[in-house]
């Protein structure tokens, strides 16, 4: 067990409709990634806060967005939801922003199928 | 463009015998790179790491060895065990400051290993 909690484990929804993906990252980490596993791309980044604060953007979709609150659990919104959008979506989190990838941790993911 | 390749999507290897599992880069701003093992239902995990000024690193059962002039990197793990059954994924990090390309790790596609008992 990470400590990185996600929730819901498993999303079944339509195309065109949006979801909201929950992560709770670990105990004193204030930094908190996303990144989407999908079949034909493997893993990618997609985006990272720090302390509430939006740090790095990598692949994302405009129709992809996300936050983290002040109690530094994060959720990633996902709008008109396309069936390529299927994919395990990985939330991480780490105590800071720095390049010490060792610390930083993977929830188990939330599997999204879009029909 | 896929700057991190895993070019074997599976592996299968006999229980005891070295699985060696590679992985090529493009981008020679890449100066980070790590394993990561995964198994069904859980994130990854790290595994190993080196940095661009070594080329090889061990830890127990896993050593990396880094090329770079080949922009090139292999996990050898010896012994295989059945519990080394899961998809590895290297991934990779640039440096060059602070910029948030600094913060970003870029994974390959992941080799699936199968050790047999």
């Amino acid at each position: 067990d990470s400590g990185v909690t996600q929730t819901p484990k498993h999303l079944i929804t339509a195309t065109g409709q949006r979801v909201t993906l929950r992560c709770s990252p670990r105990s004193g980490d204030l930094s908190v990634y996303w990144y989407q596993q999908s079949l034909d791309q493997g893993l990618q980044f997609l985006i990272q806060y720090y302390n509430g604060e939006e740090r790095a953007k990598g692949n994302i979709l405009e129709r992809f967005s996300a936050q983290q609150f002040p109690d530094l659990h994060s959720e990633l919104n996902l709008s008109s939801l396309e069936l390529g959008d299927s994919a395990l979506y990985f939330c991480a989190s780490s105590v800071g922003v720095s390049r010490k990838w060792e610390t930083q941790y993977f929830g188990p993911g939330t599997r999204l199928l879009v029909l | 463009d896929q700057q991190v390749k895993q070019n074997s999507p599976s592996l299968s290897v006999q229980e005891g015998r070295i699985s060696i599992l590679n992985c090529d880069y493009t981008n020679s701003m890449f100066d980070y790179f790590l394993w990561y093992k995964k198994y069904p239902a859980e994130g990854p995990t790290f595994l190993i790491s080196i940095s661009s000024i070594k080329d090889k690193n061990e830890d127990g059962r896993f050593t990396v060895f880094l090329n770079k002039s080949a922009k090139h990197l292999s996990l050898h793990i010896v012994p295989s065990q059945p519990g080394d059954s899961a998809v590895y994924f290297c991934a990779a990090s640039r440096g060059g400051g602070t910029g948030a390309g600094s913060y970003q790790l870029t994974f390959g596609k992941g080799t699936k290993l199968s050790v047999i008992p």
